[in-house]
């Protein structure tokens, strides 16, 4: 079985351009989830998806950020324009919505923004 | 709010040696989880252990287990038999449990670095 997806593995971009996401999770999973570590910090919570709707984006940094789910399956976090402090690894993870203690995590994208 | 504390930076353990990574949470809630993920070169988040709060009981998985302290607020992670394969940061991380199901807002550490040396 597939794991949890995440597209493209490492971006670097220039400040102000526009950098989309990509989460695949397991599938048959309903909960999505968004996490972000920026260098030398915690791992932060961004936003949880149940199929396609927002349970809870209280994370989200600013209005920046742009998280979606069309027909619940996989998910974007578009962040336009990007500034520098929005370098580090953003990392999603899905559950089962019976289960939802028990997250899977995908490897994770590295942005850079220079 | 609640809040995960892991004191130890970075920790290095000889092959086949024992190590304890120490967490401390601060929290008022009486029901959670506690986890411990490991992250290795990879990137990959992968779940070591995980324990709820409501038992007394520490969880063992092969040669990792947790001691876990409620009154204290501490959960700390042993790994038996260090191997090579276990050099990763590892997150100490708190979930709280609500009626429902828990809804998957994990508050973590800071993580601690561990390099397991032949």
């Amino acid at each position: 079985e597939a794991g949890v997806t995440q597209f493209p593995s490492h971006s670097v971009i220039e400040k102000g351009q526009t950098v989309t996401l990509r989460c695949d999770p397991i599938s048959g999973h309903d909960n999505l989830y968004w996490y972000r570590r920026v260098m030398g910090k915690e791992i932060k919570f961004l936003l949880h998806f149940v199929k396609e709707s927002k349970q809870d984006e209280s994370g989200m940094p600013n209005n920046r950020f742009l998280a979606e789910r069309t027909g619940g399956t996989y998910s974007t976090l578009k962040v336009q324009p990007a500034e520098l402090e929005d370098s580090g690894v953003y990392f999603c993870a899905s559950s089962q919505l019976a289960a939802s203690e028990k997250l899977f995590f995908g490897s994770g994208t590295q942005l850079s923004v220079l | 709010a609640q809040t995960v504390t892991q004191s130890q930076p970075e920790m290095s353990v000889q092959e086949a040696e024992t190590v304890t990574l120490s967490c401390t949470y601060d929290t008022s809630e009486n029901n959670y989880y506690l986890f411990w993920y490991k992250q290795p070169p990879s990137r990959q988040m992968i779940l070591v252990i995980r324990q709820e709060a409501y038992k007394q009981q520490n969880a063992t998985e092969n040669r990792f287990s947790v001691n876990f302290q409620k009154a204290a607020k501490s959960f700390s992670l042993k790994i038996s038999d260090s191997q090579l394969g276990d050099t990763a940061m590892y997150f100490c991380a708190f979930m709280k449990h609500t009626w429902g199901g828990s809804q998957g807002n994990l508050i973590f550490g800071k993580g601690t670095k561990l390099s397991v040396k032949p």
